[in-house]
């Protein structure tokens, strides 16, 4: 079976530029959720998706950062815009959400430099 | 006092060495805990999983979830240069799908 997957895998933009990340999930999941990772701060919590909602954006930074769940498979995160102290790893990772089981699998990420 | 917490390292073992790495975590209530592995460059991979007090092992880890003292810990028995890397440490609190990661701990085997 595919993992998650994610692209770009590498994005270099300017700072004001307009960025969307994408992720793909494991077939039969249905949790979604985007980190973001720096040598600073960690691997943060953004926002986290089940069954198509949104449950929990409390992490995302500001106002530029959006993400959406079209269907249950796919989803977006978008920067808008970009500056470049977004300078970072994102990653997004998929679970099964249930009761029996919960374990989040991560996508390769996406690293992007913003100039 | 930050939620889940770990030393960063870098904690040094000889090859063929116990790898001994330290989680606590601040949520009482805590269910679920998980080991990831990250390679630089890489993303997390999870290695184990644990519910329950007491040990688990899977080949060469062994996790051990203690809530009373709040404390998860994984043990790496024969280190191999292989096992360097960071290991995140994860908690999903009650009452939430979502987990909250420790900062990791980077482990270097000495071949």
């Amino acid at each position: 079976d595919a993992g998650v997957i994610q692209s770009p895998r590498h994005e270099v933009t300017e700072m004001g530029q307009e960025v969307t990340l994408r992720c793909k999930l494991i077939s039969g999941h249905n949790s979604l959720f985007w980190y973001r990772q720096t040598m600073m701060r960690g691997l943060e919590l953004l926002i986290y998706f089940n069954n198509n909602v949104p449950i929990d954006d409390s992490g995302m930074p500001e106002d530029r950062f959006s993400a959406k769940m079209p269907n249950a498979s796919f989803s977006t995160l978008k920067i808008q815009p970009s500056e470049p102290r977004d300078s970072a790893v994102y990653f997004c990772a998929s679970s099964q959400a249930s009761p029996a089981t919960d374990t989040q699998y991560f996508g390769p990420g996406t690293r992007l430099t913003v100039l | 006092q930050k939620e889940v917490e770990q030393n960063s390292g870098p904690l040094s073992v000889p090859e063929g060495a116990i790898a001994s790495l330290n989680c606590t975590y601040s949520d009482r209530g805590s269910q679920s805990f998980f080991w990831y592995r990250q390679y630089s460059g890489k993303s997390p991979e999870l290695i184990m999983f644990i519910y329950s007090n007491g040990d688990k092992e899977d080949g060469r880890f062994t996790a051990q979830l203690n809530k009373a003292s709040q404390y998860v810990s994984l043990l790496i028995r024969d280190s191999q240069p292989s096992d360097s890397a960071t290991y995140l440490c994860a908690v999903k609190p009650s009452g939430t799908y979502k987990y909250i990661f420790g900062t990791g701990t980077r482990l270097k085997v000495l071949a």
